[in-house]
């Protein structure tokens, strides 16, 4: 069974640093691309950020770019989430995404997500 | 950027109907959609890839169609755990963008 557990989320100041993790079980994690997408408080899905199966090749939306970073941890089957100088905007819940395979490919399987609140 | 517009926003329908949900790409995404589903239960679920093609375990009265800008949603016979939000996503660019959401509830 493919499980996905986000953790890491937290409540911090605006400016301030937070990483997010995922950790993955049930399959090859070196085999699967992976993502982060986010949700703020009533709101629709918004995709945050993807990497290739081998961490060569990333992707980032506008929003957060230049921010965030996303990597993983092939030895620990973990996706981690890197989010410094962070906004009001970027208070949201955090779900992890396995794609089905690769990069042009869809999120097959998601994580339960963590919630990030940035606020003073 | 790309952008996707899903149509209608919200909509009431009851046990039984048969709903639709359209889904604009602002440009040619070929195949390259995706509907996901989330309800209470708040975590996204994988409905339909590749426009049509049903997910593993996803009952047979989810349906998909469409090709290069203009998508369709189909579920035929609701059932009280399909009300909940819908979203279609792209995945034709590194974008990955969704549309807005189209919540379904009950009437």
């Amino acid at each position: 069974e493919v499980l996905l557990l986000d953790s890491g989320g937290d409540l911090v100041q605006p400016g301030g640093s937070l990483r997010l993790s995922c950790a993955a079980s049930g399959f090859h994690f070196n085999t699967y691309a992976m993502s982060w997408v986010r949700q703020a408080p009533g709101k629709g899905l918004e995709w945050v950020s993807s990497i290739d199966s081998g961490g060569l090749r990333t992707f980032y939306a506008d929003s957060v770019k230049g921010r965030f970073s996303i990597s993983r941890d092939l030895s620990k089957s973990t996706l981690y989430l890197q989010m410094n100088s962070l906004r009001a905007e970027d208070t949201a819940v955090y779900f992890c995404a396995r794609y089905k395979g690769a990069l042009k490919e869809h999120f097959e399987h998601w994580g339960q997500g963590t919630l990030v609140t940035v606020s003073s | 950027d790309i952008q996707m517009t899903q149509s209608p926003s919200s909509l009431s329908a009851s046990v039984g109907d048969r709903v639709t949900i359209t889904c604009r790409a602002s440009q040619d995404i070929r195949n390259s959609l995706a509907w996901y589903q989330q309800t209470s239960e708040k975590v996204p679920k994988s409905l339909i890839y590749s426009a049509s093609s049903l997910e593993s375990g996803v009952p047979s009265r989810f349906s998909g169609s469409g090709s290069g800008t203009d998508f369709t949603l189909t579920i035929s016979g609701l059932q009280p755990e399909d009300f909940g939000t819908y979203y279609c996503q792209q995945y034709h660019y590194y974008t990955y963008t969704f549309g807005q959401g189209t919540k379904l509830e009950i009437k």
